[in-house]
């Protein structure tokens, strides 16, 4: 099983630039999530979408863009990349709310995006 | 203010020693609990998780974790650490939405 398959692994930006952030998961999950991860700071949700054409935000959406037209896939637009977007991007999937009794979390391996 | 904390930034422990990494929350009903671990280079992975009923749980790769409301704490132990556990773990805590401690990183020395 694939799992959650995030690309690309690795990524530099100028400032200003703009790129996407691909996620597919193959469990047919409804919930899929992008995190950031900063060093001491835990993960931070950016978007969150419980389902094909159902997207909202989270805690730190922006600059940040989503869109969700298949259960599968979940990319995530970077638009004008600023310094502060310097992270580790994970995408998550989950068959029941993340933290509820069905809600494990599954992630992909992440994308480390430095913006300079 | 956090809902998790987990007071260690880093711990080194060695190989065969035990290691309990602490998570506390500050929930005023009893959330949900999980723990989960961040070997290098991957995503994160579920180690166990709690809801309600026994407050000792048993999750994979050897590791438990005891839930104490008096002590407002989920902290997660195993008896003997392998070089594999080298990783970072998270507690996470959900009253009415999911949120992150800070993450503990464990290196284990030979």
């Amino acid at each position: 099983n694939a799992g959650v398959t995030q690309t690309p692994k690795f990524r530099i930006l100028k400032i200003g630039q703009s790129m996407t952030l691909q996620c597919t998961q193959d469990m047919n999950h409804n919930y899929m999530y992008w995190y950031r991860q900063d060093p001491g700071m835990g993960l931070k949700l950016i978007y969150y979408s419980v389902g094909a054409g159902i997207t909202d935000k989270g805690e730190v959406p922006n600059g940040y863009n989503v869109s969700r037209s298949t259960t599968e896939d979940f990319p995530l637009r970077l638009e004008l990349a600023a310094p502060s977007q310097t992270s580790v991007y994970f995408c998550a999937s989950s068959y029941g709310l993340a933290g509820d009794v069905d809600g494990e979390l599954f992630f992909g391996e992440g994308s480390r995006l430095t913006v300079l | 203010a956090q809902s998790v904390t987990q007071p260690d930034i880093h711990i080194t422990v060695s190989e065969g020693a035990s290691l309990e990494l602490r998570c506390n929350y500050s929930y005023g009903a009893t959330p949900y609990l999980f723990w989960y671990v961040q070997s290098p280079g991957q995503g994160l992975q579920l180690l166990l998780k709690y809801f309600s009923g026994d407050t000792l749980v048993q999750g994979i790769k050897g590791f438990e974790a005891e839930f104490k409301r008096s002590q407002s704490s989920f902290n997660l132990r195993k008896p003997s650490v392998h070089w594999s556990d080298a990783a970072e773990y998270f507690c996470a805590g959900n009253d009415y939405k999911l949120s992150f401690g800070a993450g503990t990183t464990v290196t284990v020395r030979a």
